[in-house]
């Protein structure tokens, strides 16, 4: 089935270092691919998302590339901030043909810890 | 205009009763989706509805049911409650069904079982 992985966590910074967090993806056709971030003590919120292959998603100072030799998506951030402390999390939603099975795939999430 | 907004923010059960959760979507939104975020687990999909109807269902048995009722808003039952179901519930709402959609989430029902 179905699977995403994100690098083991958690993730400490100093403010304006640089930053990626890896995910991996194993899918049967062409997914979509999607970071979300969960603030502490909110709910997730989409980051950025990227439909198909090359596509670059973007948001926040945030990239993420869609590569399909790769089977990677990667988050990357130039200059992080105290405020990106949270947790991350890669996924990808499935479909048959063009119909969607209304379900997103989930990495474990990767904690960010950013210190001033 | 509001979130998704979801009921109680949090449950306290014992073994062997059950749980009712609600969630409220985004107006105008049709599509319902409830997840279990587990410690240690990540995200798991449990289940999802649309126009009324159960469209796909997690891997998870029978006793995790749900409905969703004519104002879209929606119901997951958790029966015969077991210590492992302790975890955070997320409803999520989206506007459309399409792979691409994004979701909204809400922040949760914190499920403890002893």
């Amino acid at each position: 089935g179905n699977s995403v992985t994100q690098m083991e966590g958690p993730v400490t910074l100093s403010e304006e270092a640089f930053l990626t967090i890896n995910c991996t993806y194993t899918a049967t056709g062409y997914p979509s691919l999607f970071w979300y971030v969960q603030y502490p003590g909110e709910g997730l919120q989409l980051l950025l998302k990227a439909t198909k292959a090359d596509d670059k998603g973007s948001n926040k100072g945030f990239e993420a590339t869609y590569r399909k030799e790769t089977t990677s998506f990667h988050l990357e951030k130039g200059s992080v901030q105290v405020s990106d402390s949270a947790v991350y999390f890669c996924a990808l939603s499935e479909r048959a043909g063009g119909t969607s099975y209304g379900k997103l795939t989930f990495g474990q999430g990767t904690i960010l810890t950013v210190h001033p | 205009e509001a979130g998704v907004t979801q009921s109680p923010t949090h449950l306290i059960k014992t073994r062997g009763q059950q749980a009712t959760l609600r969630c409220s979507p985004i107006s105008g939104h049709t599509s319902v989706y409830w997840y279990q975020q587990a410690l240690g687990l990540g995200l798991q999909f449990l289940l999802w509805y649309d126009e009324g109807e159960e469209r796909n269902r997690g891997n998870f048995p029978p006793r995790f049911s749900g409905r969703q009722f004519p104002n879209y808003s929606s119901e997951l039952n958790v029966n015969a409650l077991e210590l492992e179901d302790s975890a955070l519930y997320l409803c999520a709402s989206s506007l459309g069904t399409a792979t691409n959609e994004k979701l909204f989430f809400g922040s949760g029902t914190q499920l403890s079982v002893l």
